[in-house]
C-alpha cells in the first residue's frame, strides 16, 4: 500500500530534550516536506526536500532541522524543543513539486 | 502576509444541498491550485486540483472553479453528504521550485 508513515503519532517531551520525528514514504517520490498545523493558522511548511541531499527552508524553519540521506526518509529534528513547538506535524511526499502531495497521519507533539 | 485566504472558518450545509467553499489568493504568480480534505486524526488527502489555464475542473460530486481576474477559486460539492464533513484546505503554488502555500482551512459540517 502506498503510504507516508510518521513515527511517533503522539509525543510528550520536556523543553530542551532533543527529539526526532521520522517520516518514510514507499512511493519513490522525489519531493518531501514537513508541515505544522496550528489552530487558526492552517498548514505551514517547515522544510522541504526536492531530492536526496537537497533541502530548503519553508515558511517556519526556526528551531527545526531536517536531513535527506535516502530518498524514502525525511526525518524532522528538534535539537532543543520549546513549548511554542507544541503542534500537529505532518510529513508529505509527492512525485514532483508540481503534483499533489500525499500526507502522513500526523504527529501530535507536546513540549512541556 | 497571508497569500492564500479562506475567510470562512466554518460552514454548515444540509445533506443533499450544495456546499460552496471559497478561497482567495494574492500572489499572481500562483498557477496551480489544489483542495485537500482533512478528517480528525488523519493527514490531509488530496481532493481536486486546477491549473491556471482552466477555469473549471470536475470530478464526480466535486467541482473547482477558478476566476483568475478575481484571484478567487471555489469548491462546489453537490450533493453534500454527511461523510463530506471535514476541514477543507485550499492550496496554491507558483512555477519553479516553489512549495505549496495553504489556507487556514474551512470546517464543513453536513447535517443529515
Amino acid at each position: 500500500e502506498a503510504q507516508v508513515t510518521q513515527n511517533p503519532r503522539y509525543l510528550i517531551t520536556v523543553t530542551g530534550k532533543k527529539l526526532t520525528v521520522t517520516c518514510s514514504q514507499n512511493m519513490n517520490h522525489e519531493y518531501m516536506s514537513w508541515y505544522r498545523q496550528d489552530p487558526g493558522l492552517g498548514l505551514r511548511q517547515i522544510y522541504y526536500s526536492m531530492n536526496v541531499e537537497v533541502t530548503d527552508k519553508g515558511d517556519v524553519p526556526e528551531g527545526y532541522k531536517v536531513s535527506r540521506k535516502e530518498k524514502r526518509n525525511f526525518p524532522l529534528i528538534l535539537e532543543s524543543p520549546s513549548p511554542n513547538q507544541t503542534s500537529l506535524y505532518f510529513c508529505a511526499s509527492s512525485p514532483w513539486i508540481f503534483t499533489e502531495a500525499f500526507f502522513g497521519q500526523g504527529t501530535r507533539l507536546t513540549v512541556v | 502576509d497571508q497569500q492564500v485566504k479562506q475567510n470562512s472558518p466554518s460552514l454548515s450545509v444540509q445533506e443533499g444541498r450544495i456546499s460552496i467553499l471559497n478561497c482567495d489568493y494574492t500572489n499572481s504568480m500562483f498557477d496551480y491550485f489544489l483542495w485537500y480534505k482533512k478528517y480528525p486524526a488523519e493527514g490531509p488527502t488530496f481532493l481536486i486540483s486546477i491549473s491556471s489555464i482552466k477555469d473549471k475542473n470536475e470530478d464526480g460530486r466535486f467541482t473547482v472553479f477558478l476566476n483568475k481576474s478575481a484571484k478567487h477559486l471555489s469548491l462546489h460539492i453537490v450533493p453534500s453528504q454527511p461523510g463530506d464533513s471535514a476541514v477543507y484546505f485550499c492550496a496554491a503554488r507558483g512555477s519553479g521550485n516553489t512549495p505549496l502555500v495553504f489556507g487556514k482551512g474551512t470546517r464543513l459540517s453536513v447535517i443529515a
